[in-house]
């Protein structure tokens, strides 16, 4: 069985400095990764996702995540926020099967003037 | 773009009422997925289907039922509403390789 932990539940920020959410998981088998975003009144859309190949992933909006192996983490990371990336952001694991997709329990990210 | 419509953006409903949400998909999707929605928890998956007529249950599917009789739309039912099933259920559909799924924009439902 997959499990992901993000540590964080809320993560305040000022427009324009740079964020990092943190994504943990724990897997006896290989996975795939990603992260899906919430905004506010809204369903959760995928942002990026790591299958294979290079471990560095970027979205359309300037966020990237790193599948890391060795320390079984998936973060991710923008150098600079906007108002408009507030929103709460899943991280989510699927084993390469298939079959089963776990959620984490979201992290809030607020990005003030 | 895939597009999944959930009938009601906010339902409030009394303690006992049966209660019915519904999600239609536009993208012949084979899967579709119901969810909840709760603050600390995160997405807890409450039933899951892979074709008509076929489901499984997810995690936590103790006071709901679902029913899929079209391949575009999946029905989650609250058999008895209890004042715990307050919550955001979600509805999302994908293909079978689960790479990518698309939600709805979620109900908001209060039993009181």
């Amino acid at each position: 069985a997959q499990s992901v932990t993000q540590l964080d539940s809320q993560v305040p920020v000022f427009e324009e400095a740079p964020v990092e959410l943190r994504c943990n998981y724990s897997s006896s088998v290989s996975v795939y990764l990603f992260w899906y975003v919430q905004y506010p009144n809204q369903g959760l859309q995928l942002l990026l996702k790591y299958l294979s190949g290079s471990t560095l992933v970027e979205s359309i909006n300037g966020f990237e995540a790193e599948f890391n192996k060795s320390q079984t983490s998936f973060h991710l990371r923008k150098p600079s926020v906007h108002i408009s990336d507030t929103a709460e952001y899943f991280c989510a694991v699927i084993n390469t099967g298939f079959q089963k997709l776990v959620f984490g329990t979201g992290t809030r990210l607020l990005v003030s003037p | 773009d895939v597009k999944v419509t959930q009938s009601s953006r906010y339902l409030v409903k009394r303690t006992g009422e049966k209660v019915f949400l519904e999600c239609v998909q536009d993208m012949d999707h084979e899967n579709m997925f119901w969810y909840r929605q709760d603050p600390g928890l995160g997405l807890r998956l409450i039933y899951f289907s892979y074709d008509v007529k076929m489901k499984e249950k997810g995690d936590i599917p103790e006071g709901y039922s679902v029913s899929r009789e079209k391949k575009e739309r999946f029905s989650l039912i609250l058999e008895s509403a209890s004042t715990n099933q307050t919550s955001m259920y979600l509805c999302a559909s994908s293909e079978p390789n689960r790479e990518k799924l698309f939600f709805g924009s979620g109900t908001q439902l209060s039993v009181l």
